[in-house]
């Protein structure tokens, strides 16, 4: 069975200092993943995705995030955490032969001045 | 720019009243999708369409039924509202047939049932 489970629901980082969300997956096929962020009273917007070429995936707004098969993990990383990135993150994966996305159930970003 | 609009952002309606919630794409997908999201539980999927006049149930369809007759409309329907389902849906859409596509949502509707 496809899971997914973020690890953390609030993070809490300073303005400046690196951002760190934790996503790990369980699936029986290769998968697809994907993180999106959600600001409030806002759909989701997509930051990147994984799609089994290079493991390291670049985001947009300074994002990005390592797919790691060996600890079925795909972490989101940010090297220096702005005001602006407070908001609430989802980690979503997908398989081949199925329609079906795999939400986690979120981690919300505070960003402390 | 790729949009998805819902047509309420707020609805409030009482228990056992009908609800429509429509969603429109402007991408020419595929598939699309509708959502609840509750607090703590991410979002959970209640029927997907990958094609028009299709329809797949999701992990939480009890209550809820769809209707897709045109490719770039999807709409979810409450046939009878309780108060369990108020809640926040959102709609997206994805094209193709592959796993590498990521989904576009929208805004979102804010459903209270009282």
């Amino acid at each position: 069975a496809q899971s997914v489970t973020q690890l953390d629901s609030h993070v809490s980082v300073s303005e400046g200092t690196p951002v760190l969300l934790r996503c790990n997956y369980s699936s029986s096929y290769s998968p697809s993943l994907f993180w999106y962020v959600q600001h409030p009273n806002k759909g989701l917007q997509l930051l990147l995705k994984y799609t089994s070429a290079a493991t390291l995936v670049k985001g947009i707004n300074g994002f990005e995030a390592e797919f790691k098969k060996s600890e079925t993990s795909f972490h989101l990383t940010k090297p220096s955490a702005h005001m602006s990135d407070a908001a609430e993150y989802f980690c979503d994966l997908t398989t081949s032969g199925t329609y079906k996305y795999i939400f986690g159930t979120g981690t919300r970003l505070k960003v402390l001045a | 720019d790729v949009k998805v609009t819902q047509s309420s952002r707020y609805l409030v309606k009482r228990t056992g009243e009908k609800v429509f919630l429509e969603c429109v794409q402007d991408m020419d997908h595929e598939n699309m999708f509708w959502y609840r999201q509750d607090p703590g539980l991410g979002l959970r999927l209640i029927y997907f369409s990958y094609d028009v006049k299709m329809k797949e149930k999701g992990d939480i369809p009890e209550g809820y039924s769809v209707s897709r007759e045109k490719k770039e409309r999807f709409s979810l329907i409450l046939e009878s509202a309780s108060t369990n389902q108020t809640s926040m849906y959102l709609c997206a859409s994805s094209g193709g047939q592959g796993i590498f596509n990521e989904q576009y949502f929208g805004p979102g509707t804010r459903l209270t049932v009282t």
